[in-house]
């Protein structure tokens, strides 16, 4: 079984400062990791993904995730926001093998961006 | 390279009316799958498709749910005698697995479900 926590539910930060969103997994099998955003009333978009290889991942936008396996973390950072980050952000975990890697998200956390 | 897409985008229904939504994955896209999202939660897994075989179904998706992909192609979620209950964003995905990668799913915009 796997599950994704997600630590506050909504972050607000000023513009130009770090964005820090938490995501915690549980999984009995090694997992593939991933953050997607969301804006309103539309579809997620990929922004990152971990499958294995390096630990510390970069993508879109400015982001970045690290894969801690010791503390089965996987936060997504930024060093600077920018109002255009504004948006709900979902870790997902999948297995790496099998279960037709469907993915499982956390409850989301929404991001707020204030001048 | 179009992406995901879906239709309609919106759908308000009666209680107890069926109800069709339809995705068209990314062409060379071999699998496809079906999650829903209600309000304030992350999507939850209902089914998914490799080419046209539907190989699993989360508890989730009752009997009044039915999925298909014929031909490997796009794909239909129905759901018969909808409740208060079914009103949710239905958002549909595909990847292209390969021997080696392709884990990563790409969303369409989602159809969103009101029951009255």
């Amino acid at each position: 079984a796997q599950s994704v926590t997600q630590l506050g539910s909504h972050v607000s930060v000023s513009e130009g400062a770090l964005v820090l969103l938490r995501c915690n997994y549980s999984s009995s099998v090694p997992p593939y990791l991933f953050w997607y955003v969301q804006y309103p009333n539309q579809g997620l978009q990929l922004l990152l993904k971990y499958t294995s290889a390096a630990t510390l991942v970069k993508g879109i936008n400015g982001f970045e995730a690290e894969f801690k396996k010791s503390e089965t973390s996987f936060h997504l950072t930024k060093p600077s926001a920018h109002m255009s980050d504004a948006a709900e952000y979902f870790c997902a975990v999948s297995p790496a093998q099998g279960g037709g890697n469907k993915l499982t998200f956390g409850t989301g956390t929404q991001l707020k961006v204030e001048l | 390279d179009t992406g995901v897409s879906q239709n309609p985008r919106h759908k308000i229904t009666k209680r107890g009316q069926n109800v069709t939504f339809r995705c068209d994955p990314i062409s060379e896209h071999n699998r496809l799958y079906w999650y829903r999202q209600t309000l304030g939660q992350g999507p939850e897994f209902l089914t998914y498709f490799q080419n046209e075989a539907q190989l699993e179904k989360s508890r989730l998706l009752s009997d009044r749910f039915s999925a298909e992909r014929p031909k490997g192609s796009f794909s239909t979620l129905e759901i018969q005698r909808t409740e208060q209950g079914d009103s949710a964003m239905y958002l549909c995905a595909s990847s292209l697995k390969t021997g080696t990668g392709g884990y990563e799913q790409y969303f369409g915009p989602g159809t969103r479900l009101t029951v009255t």
